[in-house]
């Protein structure tokens, strides 16, 4: 079976530009969960949607992070005006309410982001 | 103060050894605890659900002090592939999760 999926697998972009983060849940998957990582403040979740609605997104610093979910499928974390606090690692994870093992969240293997 | 928190390590043992180490959470409305791992530039993984009477896994043991409001993981008879990074995660009414930094672990030859 396929795992959750995220595309770039890296990015590095200029201060200023526009960043897309793009994630595939596990098929079947009705949580889909954005976290950021840092050495500095380890693993944050930014914003989590439920069949495709954003349930929580006190997580998201602030007005220039915004995330989409149009289908049970695809997912996206956009970033604009990015800048070089923003450098982290991305990750997507998703779980079933269903799902056997206590609401195990699956990761995707991350987007390295770097703002220069 | 932060929800999670544990010790950052690192934790240096040799092939064989015993190693364990604790983390402390502050809302004591928590509902479910887990150890996830994750080994250096990969995503985390689940390790183990933590039950409130305890619960072993091969070589790994976990427990929970609701009064105390910590978690412990203990590793047995380590190995390599046990090097990595342990994250000690809390979920409380939904589907949030909340990790802590991790806890890094090196097992040596």
């Amino acid at each position: 079976d396929a795992g959750v999926i995220q595309s770039p697998r890296h990015e590095v972009t200029e201060m200023g530009q526009e960043v897309t983060l793009r994630c595939k849940p596990i098929s079947g998957h009705d949580y889909l969960f954005w976290y950021r990582q840092t050495m500095m403040r380890g693993l944050e979740l930014l914003i989590y949607f439920n069949n495709n609605v954003p349930i929580d997104d006190s997580g998201m610093p602030e007005d220039r992070f915004s995330a989409k979910m149009p289908n049970a499928s695809f997912s996206t974390l956009k970033i604009q005006p990015s800048e070089p606090r923003d450098s982290a690692v991305y990750f997507c994870a998703s779980t079933s309410i269903g799902y056997r093992s206590y609401n195990e969240q699956f990761f995707g293997p991350g987007t390295r982001l770097t703002v220069l | 103060r932060k929800e999670v928190e544990q010790d950052p390590g690192p934790f240096n043992v040799p092939e064989g050894a015993t190693v364990a180490f604790n983390c402390t959470y502050s809302n004591s409305a928590s509902q479910s605890f887990f150890w996830y791992r994750q080994d250096c530039r990969k995503e985390p993984k689940l390790l183990m659900s933590v039950y409130s009477s305890g619960n072993e896994d091969g070589r790994f043991t976990a427990q929970l002090n609701r009064a105390s409001q910590y978690i412990s993981l203990l590793i047995r008879d380590s190995k390599l592939s046990d090097s990595a990074t342990y994250l000690c995660v809390v979920k409380f009414n939904d589907y949030k999760l909340s990790f802590g930094a991790g806890t890094t672990v090196t097992v040596r030859a």
